[in-house]
């Protein structure tokens, strides 16, 4: 079926570890957007890329990187992981600026 | 200051009934849209509905319709005809223009409960 392909599903690190979150869309959108998601706190978003070859910080940028590979694959990086970064981290991808936005499946990652 | 607010963390609903979740949102732009999207326990986002600014009509889509009322700012959505699988955390979303591109800002969300 046609989405967004999220891996790994679960993570477990240790402080200062590093690891890439990577992520792909089939639909062939332009933007793609990493997000993540803390009890309580709706989904805030992390960074993005409006089109291939461009990134973008967005509202909780600090500790993370990403590479927007070709139109489909937009990986998330943590260099060196920290117990605040524990928390549910969901990919998206948007074709028109009025299409409902696409979310993969959620990688949940845990920092000990 | 919040862009999405959704002041009801928590709502109970009978099945069968109808049950409206809140959400409240800020800017100043006049192009924007509204998403609702709702989130199973499994975890994954599932969107529901969407509300263009411009749009005269309020959307819906089968028992889904978002009650758009611009003047006070308020996209609330409304399901008709609750059923146990509808039970479930709602996210209100706003897409906005900002830095010359489109961005997509949630509110906290409201968890729903349907009760037989």
């Amino acid at each position: 079926n046609a989405g967004v392909t999220q891996t790994p599903k679960f993570q477990v690190l240790k402080t200062g570890q590093s690891m890439t979150l990577q992520c792909a869309q089939d639909m062939n959108h332009n933007s793609m957007y990493w997000y993540r998601q803390d009890p309580g706190m709706g989904l805030r978003l992390i960074y993005y890329s409006a089109s291939e070859g461009t990134t973008d910080k967005g509202e909780v940028p600090n500790g993370y990187n990403v590479s927007r590979l070709n139109k489909r694959e937009f990986s998330l990086r943590l260099e060196s992981a920290a117990p605040s970064q524990t928390s549910v981290y969901f990919c998206a991808s948007r074709g028109t600026p009025d299409s409902g936005y696409t979310f993969g499946s959620g990688t949940r990652l845990t920092v000990v | 200051a919040q862009k999405i607010t959704q002041t009801q963390p928590g709502m109970f609903v009978q099945e069968k009934e109808a049950v409206t979740l809140d959400c409240t949102y800020d800017t100043s732009d006049q192009s924007y849209g509204l998403f609702w999207y709702k989130q199973p326990s499994s975890g994954e986002m599932i969107f529901l509905i969407y509300q263009g600014s411009y749009d005269e009509q309020n959307a819906t889509e089968g028992r889904y319709s978002l009650n758009f009322q611009k003047a006070r700012k308020s996209a609330n959505l409304v399901i008709s005809a609750s059923q146990l699988g509808d039970s479930a955390m709602y996210f209100c979303a706003m897409r906005e223009l900002s830095g010359g591109y489109n961005k997509l800002i949630f509110g906290a969300g409201t968890r729903l409960a349907v009760h037989p």
